[in-house]
Formats: C-alpha cells, sequence, structure tokens
C-alpha cells in the first residue's frame, strides 16, 4: 500500500547548524509530495511540495528535491534558527482514492540558542 | 482573510456523553477531512467528504459521525462509543479540481478530553 516513512525524533540542533529530516514513500502511480510543519498547540501549514520527479520544493530557506529513484523526499535547511522548532509532517497525495493525503509519523525539531 | 475554523479550541467531555466538533471554511473547497492527532504520533484520518451530501469512511472512523449539509461547514461528532476520544482533532480542506497537486489547509484544532 501507500505509505511514508520519516525518521524519528527528536532533533536536536544548536542555531545555525545544517538540518536533514530524511523521508522515503511508498506509492503506486505518481503521486505529489509535501512537507508540513506544526508549531505548538496549531494546525498543520505547509511548507513545501513537489509534483513530480526532479522537482525541488523550496520555502524559507527549507527545501527538498523529489527522487524518484530513491523515493525520498529529504528535507534541508542549511541553517536553523530557535524559531524552526517544531515537528515537520512528509506526506504524499495521489489522484486516486479520493485525493486523501497519507502522513507521515513527524519528526520534532528543537533548536538551541 | 480566507480560512478554517474549529471550535471550540478545548472542549471537554463527561463519559458516556456524544459532542460536536465545528469546522467552517470560507475557501470555497469542495473536499473537506478529519484527522485525529495523538501525542507523538501522525494523522490518522476520521472521515472525509469530496462533496456536499456526500462523506466516506478514513481509516479510524468507528465511534464518529459527520454530516455534509453546507459547502462551507463539516461538524464532527465524537460518540460514547468512541473509547478513547482524548486526542487534537484536525479539520482540512483541499481546493476543488486540483488533484493530487494541492496541498491540504488545516484549521487550528480543537482539544478533547475525557473528564
Amino acid at each position: 500500500g501507500n505509505s511514508v516513512t520519516q525518521m524519528e525524533g527528536p532533533v536536536t540542533l544548536s542555531e545555525e547548524a545544517f538540518l536533514t529530516i530524511n523521508c522515503t514513500y511508498t506509492a503506486t502511480g505518481y503521486p505529489s509530495l509535501f512537507w508540513y510543519v506544526q508549531y505548538p498547540g496549531e494546525g498543520l501549514q505547509l511548507l513545501l511540495k513537489a509534483t513530480k520527479a526532479d522537482d525541488k520544493g523550496s520555502n524559507k530557506g527549507f527545501e527538498a528535491t523529489y527522487r524518484k529513484e530513491t523515493t525520498s523526499f529529504h528535507l534541508e535547511k542549511g541553517s536553523v534558527q530557535v524559531s524552526d522548532s517544531a515537528v515537520y509532517f512528509c506526506a504524499l497525495s495521489l489522484d486516486t482514492g479520493g485525493f486523501k493525503t497519507i502522513f507521515g509519523a513527524g519528526t520534532r525539531l528543537f533548536v538551541k540558542a | 482573510d480566507g480560512g478554517i475554523t474549529q471550535s471550540p479550541k478545548y472542549l471537554f467531555r463527561k463519559e458516556g456523553q456524544n459532542v460536536t466538533l465545528s469546522c467552517e471554511q470560507n475557501l470555497n473547497h469542495d473536499a473537506m477531512y478529519w484527522y485525529r492527532q495523538d501525542p507523538g504520533q501522525g494523522l490518522r484520518l476520521i472521515y472525509y467528504s469530496q462533496i456536499v451530501n456526500d462523506f466516506q469512511k478514513g481509516d479510524i472512523a468507528e465511534g464518529y459521525s459527520v454530516s455534509r449539509e453546507k459547502k462551507e461547514s463539516f461538524p464532527l461528532t465524537v460518540t460514547s462509543a468512541q473509547k478513547n476520544p482524548t486526542a487534537f482533532y484536525l479539520c482540512a480542506s483541499k481546493p476543488p479540481r486540483g488533484g493530487s497537486n494541492q496541498p491540504q489547509h488545516f484549521g487550528d484544532g480543537t482539544r478533547l478530553s475525557i473528564l
């Protein structure tokens, strides 16, 4: 079936460190891929997306590249800030099945000053 | 500004009670979704609706019910049959005709607790 696997957290980094959160997926067909971010007590917000192979999504210094050959969509940021502390969800969406979105379990990021 | 409004933000339920969580959107989206989020876990789909007067069960529909009488509204009822209702509930919607490449838009959630 369709699924998303992302690295377990929490991930703890110092300010200005490099961030990678790994995400791999299993899907029949050609999914669109997303990263969402959730701040404490809030809903999810779209961070970035990529809709076809080799597309790179980017926003607020975060980037992720849709790698079909490795079925991956790893999230990266060159220099994290304390304000980046949140939970990050990798997700995929397919045109079948009512346009449902399948989410990974989430990775909590703590950034220390 | 357009968005999704969930109310209340915090809700308490006594054993044996049904409670209804509100979700309203003014984004003109056709599709709406309800998710449950437990601590340290991802989102699990409860129900979804692609159009008014139609909805489908998600992965964990037991103990929940929904209605979709208006495009803007998709209320979720947590019934007494749901044995472990304490969780954070998120409502989402999706633009029409956008297909899989459109993201979901989320409300700020309702936290339900059992007294």
